[in-house]
């Protein structure tokens, strides 16, 4: 089973503040990725690292960073978030390329 | 056009019955074919996972690939009210360094009991 952990699982916060949505892995998987979901949509991603110091921007346009200082740890951040941010934002990691992804449970973000 | 299409449903189906899931794609490049099932306030987790053409059973479950036509199934026989989730298809591709991952956007399936 996978160990892929994210925190918190919900949040609420208000408009203007700065978030972090972290992200940790215990499989020691090089490669993580952060897809957003919407009801009834497809999932997009919006970042992905390929390896320590390693980030890319996914297909979908967003505001938020992400870092990858260590291997386990790929957390996201806002710096001023907005309603428009209101999402589920999902995380997962693989072991390589053509390896199957394996996600954790999602944060799911409210931005009144 | 969409390069995954996926009916998303709802379905709904009493216990007991054979429940087939379907996703169509456009882009022939795709190599890996995936389903995961997405309980509901929890993240996807890995069902099936094929590459080729053909069937791949797993328990109840059987993934069907048909590179031909562009288009996967997920069929699962015998249903209970445990697999009510949505189901979402992935196709991937995968050349020199980078790759491509395609979701669908889900299936809702209600098994009643």
């Amino acid at each position: 089973e996978a160990d892929i952990y994210q925190t918190p699982r919900y949040l609420v916060i208000g408009t203007g503040k700065k978030i972090t949505l972290e992200c940790s892995q215990t499989m020691g998987h090089d490669k993580m990725y952060w897809y957003q979901q919407d009801p009834g949509m497809e999932l997009h991603l919006i970042h992905y690292s390929y390896g320590v110091n390693s980030t890319e921007k996914g297909d979908l346009s967003s505001e938020s960073t992400v870092s990858r200082i260590r291997t386990e740890h790929f957390p996201l951040t806002l710096e001023s978030a907005r309603p428009s941010h209101t999402s589920q934002y999902l995380c997962a990691s693989s072991l390589g390329l053509g390896s199957p992804l394996h996600f954790g449970n999602g944060t799911r973000l409210t931005v009144t | 056009q969409k390069e995954v299409e996926q009916d998303p449903g709802p379905l709904s189906v009493p216990e007991g019955a054979i429940v087939s899931l379907n996703c169509t794609y456009s882009n022939s490049a795709f190599q890996y074919f995936m389903w995961y099932r997405q309980y509901s306030r929890k993240g996807p987790e890995l069902l099936m996972y094929t590459y080729s053409s053909g069937n791949k059973e797993d328990g109840r479950f059987t993934a069907q690939v048909d590179k031909s036509s562009k288009y996967i199934s997920l069929f699962i026989r015998d249903s209970q009210p445990s697999d009510s989730a949505t189901y979402l298809c992935a196709m991937r591709i995968t050349q020199g360094g980078s790759e491509k991952l395609v979701f669908g956007k889900g299936t809702k399936l209600t098994v009643n009991p």
